[in-house]
């Protein structure tokens, strides 16, 4: 069973940039596509983002501008960096498994548990 | 931009039967998804591919799909049921989007 797991600081000043990481156990991240998906408090879900272990990703158009995805193989690892944060972005964040191919629409089949970052000064 | 159009909410019995229904143009195109999320916990796949799924998932859960709307059925509704459903789909780009999600109620 796939388990993953974000770490990262849960508030973040205005302006400032988000930045989680997601660690992966018990599947190697270069077998799989990884995605961010936010919750607002109240909200529902929006997706962010994916990357494949190759780095070649896929970003919520909403979001592009500021969001980057990236990968480290070595530590199985992946992370987000969302910069120019405002109290919009105050959300849980969690990370994901994407499944997807070029002839299926992608979905998530393992989640972390989430982790809430505030933005606030 | 795209969206996924849910009912807010849905109030079932025990033993009953809960439809709920994700409405969105692209869906005869794309395949839809059923995720289950509790108070606090992070989401659950229930359904991939429209209809299929996931081991480990109840076979009250159920979905379909048919031209603009896709459907999860959940057949015999108990207790611990009681949850917000959310759908997911693509849109013609390709670029994911959730529904606007679905309060159950188990009365």
């Amino acid at each position: 069973q796939v388990q993953l797991q974000e770490s990262g600081p849960g508030l973040v000043k205005p302006s400032e940039t988000l930045s989680l990481t997601c660690n992966v156990s018990r599947e190697t991240i270069s077998h799989s596509y990884w995605g961010w998906i936010r919750q607002p408090p109240g909200k529902g879900l929006e997706w962010l983002g994916y990357i494949y272990y190759s780095g070649n990703t896929k970003y919520n158009p909403s979001l592009k501008s500021r969001l980057t995805i990236s990968v480290d193989t070595s530590k199985n690892q992946f992370s987000l960096k969302l910069n120019s944060v405002t109290a919009a972005d105050t959300a849980v964040y969690y990370c994901t498994r994407v499944l997807t191919s070029s002839s299926l629409t992608g979905y998530f089949d393992y989640w972390g548990q989430g982790t809430l970052v505030t933005v606030s000064s | 931009s795209y969206e996924l159009t849910q009912s807010p909410s849905v109030s079932v019995s025990p033993g009953q039967t809960a439809r709920i229904t994700c409405s969105g143009d692209a869906l005869p195109k794309q395949y839809a998804y059923w995720y289950q999320q509790k108070p606090g916990q992070a989401p659950v796949l229930l359904i991939y591919k429209d209809s299929e799924r996931p081991s480990g998932i109840p076979e009250r859960f159920s979905g379909s799909s048919s031209g603009t709307t896709a459907t999860l059925t959940i057949s015999g509704v108990q207790a611990e049921d009681e949850a917000e459903y959310h759908c997911q789909s693509a849109d013609s780009s390709d670029i994911y989007v959730f529904g606007t999600g679905t309060k159950v109620t188990v009365l």
